[in-house]
């Protein structure tokens, strides 16, 4: 099945430690994304990814950062100078843009990872 | 992007149509309306989107005004499994500074009730 993955599930932070959420997907897309998610709030974009080798802060990047050397993989790592990290953290894909035009902005998204800290 | 405005919640019976509203007074020519809709603890999942037309699939209806400053989602027949938030979102398709930055409000929460 096609489709996006994250893991893990559930996942614990210590003060001062650095933590990597994973997302991989198998959907050939170029573009992936991560949002962080608060209780009873909307979705807020940290990171975005339009192809491999390349990403662009969202508008809450600080205390955050990722890597983008797969097209399949987006893996975001919350830093110890993220004061308040405790969210539900969600990927998303996309077919991204075709000849210099976003060709479809419909996202598939991961079942998401609880982050929690200690 | 255009800000949307979503009533914060609404309940329906089961089995009824459940018509969900959402206002983009301010949306422009090139924005697509999308609807997602994100079920407790899980990531959001597409629903449909439109520009001008009228659109319908298998999941729903989607019936935008004339003058394109409103929009409502249609779930014509209305299960249990359909409880979820449901975020109306519009968006240029050619925003290339803003690829990917789809901006999720804090939706409409829809309960539907047996």
């Amino acid at each position: 099945d096609g489709g996006i993955t994250q893991s893990p599930k559930y996942l614990f932070r210590k003060e001062g430690q650095n933590v990597t959420l994973s997302c991989e997907q198998n959907l050939n897309h170029d573009a992936m994304y991560w949002y962080r998610q608060d209780p009873g709030q909307g979705l807020r974009l940290i990171y975005y990814s339009q192809i491999v080798n390349d990403f662009q802060k969202g508008d809450i990047a600080e205390g955050y950062s990722v890597s983008r050397e797969k097209k399949e993989s987006f893996p975001l790592t919350v830093t110890s100078a993220q004061k308040n990290p405790t969210a539900f953290y969600l990927c998303a894909s996309s077919i991204g843009q075709i000849r210099g035009r976003t060709a479809n902005e419909k996202l598939f998204f991961g079942s998401g990872t609880q982050l929690s800290v200690l | 992007d255009a800000k949307t405005t979503q009533p914060p919640s609404m309940d329906c019976a089961e089995g009824r149509a459940a018509n969900l509203p959402c206002n983009h007074s301010t949306i422009s020519g090139n924005e697509y309306v999308y609807w997602y809709r994100q079920i407790h603890s899980q990531g959001p999942q597409y629903i449909i989107h439109g520009l001008k037309n009228n659109e319908t699939n298998e999941m729903a209806s989607l019936i935008i005004t004339e003058d394109r400053k409103s929009s409502t989602l249609i779930l014509p027949h209305a299960t249990l499994r359909d409880t979820a938030v449901y975020y109306c979102i519009v968006r240029s398709p050619h925003g290339s500074s803003n690829t990917g930055k789809l901006i999720f409000g804090q939706g409409t929460t829809l309960q539907v009730k047996p």
